[in-house]
This record gives structure tokens, sequence and C-alpha cells, in this order.
């Protein structure tokens, strides 16, 4: 499948403070999903992105696919300790509905 | 709560064996795809299947296979297991459309089952 590049690896942030991690790949896509992920559960849609350029919110999160559909980010706003987990993105292969992943963002946030 | 519900939690076993993973999609929801999350693979897709059809395949070794019953729930079957398909199994589902995030680009998830071969 068509390999999503994730950054950072890992993030060691302060609560309170704004979290910006990106997904790039080399091939184009119609579809950005973000996921997160907690210890021991299923990963959890946060936000679908559909159209390049999009931007989308969800409370204190914020993606964007990016204009030149290879890339998309992902913002989170006044982080809190709840927020801990992996982030992943994902989109379909070009030739079906199966999802690709990014290797994921790693979040602490401490107290 | 994601609505996909995925049994066993756990499950240990020796290689060699065989075992079944279930899981149940959103109600209505017409696809399920299998995943595999291992530490140095990620997560990777298995295999998709559409209202009892196989949709698409993935990485899936031929020790492996799936299906989907006629009511939608699904079983992957894992045989002649090895310590390297010690992983997290994931089920999603997709693919109602009279559902928010209906369409088949958005998949939900299972919480799991975690296998682990000794």
């Amino acid at each position: 499948g068509q390999q999503l590049n994730q950054s950072p690896q890992s993030m060691f942030i302060q609560e309170g403070e704004d979290v910006s991690m990106n997904c790039t790949s080399s091939s184009i896509f119609n579809t950005w999903l973000w996921y997160k992920q907690e210890p021991g559960e299923g990963p959890v849609l946060l936000i679908a992105l559909y159209k390049a350029g999009e931007l989308t919110s969800n409370g204190r999160l914020t993606a964007q696919f990016g204009i030149t559909r290879k890339d998309s980010f992902l913002n989170i706003s006044a982080s809190i300790p709840s927020d801990v987990g992996i982030y992943f993105c994902a989109s379909n292969s070009n030739s079906g509905y199966a999802l690709n992943f990014g290797k994921g963002t790693s979040l602490l946030v401490t107290p | 709560d994601s609505g996909v519900t995925q049994t066993p939690k756990h499950l240990i076993t020796a290689t060699g064996q065989r075992v079944t993973l279930r899981c149940s999609p959103r109600s209505g929801d017409l696809s399920v795809y299998w995943y595999q999350q291992s530490l140095d693979q990620g997560l990777q897709f298995l295999i998709q299947y559409y209202n009892g059809e196989e949709r698409a395949k993935g990485n899936i070794l031929e020790r492996f296979s799936a299906q989907q019953f006629p009511d939608l729930h699904s079983e992957l079957n894992l045989s002649s297991l090895e310590l390297g398909d010690s992983a997290l199994y994931f089920c999603a589902s997709s693919g109602n459309p009279g559902l928010a995030g209906g369409g088949h680009n958005e998949q939900f998830f299972g919480p799991g089952t975690r296998l682990t071969v000794l």
C-alpha cells in the first residue's frame, strides 16, 4: 500500500500547550482520516477530510486536507491530560476502501 | 463505544494451534475489515468483506482466512500459529449510508483481540 509518513514520532508536552502533527505521502489521496488510539482500545475516528484544502474542526481538534492532496495536518489546542494517546493518520488506498495507516504520533501530556 | 464488538478480548495459545476471532459490525454496516497491529508493522489491512463476499485482500497470510455470515458478523481464522502472529487484531465496519459517517471511507473499529502465541 501507499506509505504514509507521520511526524513527529512522539511528543511530550505540558497541559495547555497547542500540538501540531502531520502526515505526508508521495501519493495523492482523496480522503484523509485521523484516529486516536488509547492503550487497550481500538482506534477512534476523530476527523474525516474529503476535499483538498478542507479545514474541519471537532472541539479542540482541527485538521486540514493539504492542497496538494499529499498531506494532512492535525492540531490540538489547549491540550489536557486526556489527550494522551497515539494519533494515526489514515487514507484509503486508491484501489479500494482498505485503510493505509501512518506509524502514529504518540502524545504525552503532563499536568 | 463504536458499536463494533469483538470476542474474545484476550487469547493465549500455543504454536501450531488454530483460533477463531469473532466480530459483529455496527448495526446496518455491510462492510467488515480485519486489521493486524504489531509493534514493528503498525496497523496493517488484512481483508475486507462486503455483504458476505470477499471484496479486498491485503497482507493476509495463506494460513489466515475469514468469512462474513448472512447476519453480517465475521470471523477471522488463524491456523498453524507462529510466535510472530502475536498481535492485536482489529475488526472495523463501515458502509451504512443511513448513519452519520456512513460512507465506506469512514471505518469504525472494535476494541480488538489481543492474541498471544507461546
